[in-house]
């Protein structure tokens, strides 16, 4: 079944505390990126790639590393979580780039106290 | 910073109604236009996508698009209960820029 894996589907941390979140998909797409969505403010663009070790940032890129060393992995790293990253997580994947389909992992909900 | 902008809702309208979601956005030049369903605790998914200008029809949903204008729209006909989402609004830049903007997304209610 082709689909983009998210894990984990909730996360409970602390502030200073680096975290992971992965992202896998099996469509073999050239194009993943990160958003972020907050009530009122919809979803934002984190960071994406474009194919292996390519990698631009979205609009809010601030305090978020990621990391494209194989097609179809795309993890999201926050090194030092602070509170105001509280928030929903999607990856998602798309064929050839921005100008195609997204698909969707199913969320990942972080909570940084 | 490029925008693109929704009006949040909530919307309602009757069941067998037609639903009308608005979009405008702020750069002349881009080229790719999407519509998005997230249900509630959902991940969103691909309504329809358009890239030139006019009508595009897909069932009961047809987007719009009139780039001299900057806005794209989604008609739904004979609305649903289970069309009851938000839709999202997203656009893409275009000439080499790979980023995707979404809007806030506009909050339908369809009412039995």
């Amino acid at each position: 079944e082709a689909q983009v894996t998210q894990n984990p589907r909730y996360l409970i941390t602390v502030t200073g505390k680096k975290l992971t979140v992965t992202c896998s998909q099996n469509m073999n797409h050239e194009y993943m990126s990160w958003y972020r969505q907050d009530p009122g403010l919809g979803l934002r663009q984190i960071y994406y790639s474009m194919n292996v070790e390519v990698t631009d940032k979205g609009d809010v890129p601030e305090g978020y590393k990621v990391s494209r060393k194989e097609k179809r992995n795309f993890p999201l790293i926050l090194e030092s979580p602070s509170p105001n990253q509280t928030s929903l997580y999607f990856c998602a994947s798309g064929g050839q780039g921005a100008n195609e389909k997204l698909f969707f992992g199913s969320g990942t909900q972080l909570s940084v106290l | 910073q490029k925008e693109v902008e929704q009006n949040s809702g909530p919307l309602s309208v009757p069941e067998g109604a037609i639903a009308s979601l608005n979009c405008t956005y702020s750069d002349r030049v881009s080229q790719s236009f999407f519509w998005y369903r997230q249900y509630s605790g959902k991940s969103p998914e691909l309504i329809m996508s358009i890239y030139s200008n006019g009508d595009k029809e897909d069932g009961r949903f047809t987007a719009q698009l009139n780039k001299a204008s900057q806005y794209v729209s989604l008609l739904i006909r004979d609305s649903q209960p289970s069309d009851s989402a938000t839709y999202l609004c997203a656009v893409n830049w275009g000439f080499g820029n790979e980023k995707l903007t979404f809007g806030t997304g506009t909050r339908l209610t369809i009412i039995p």
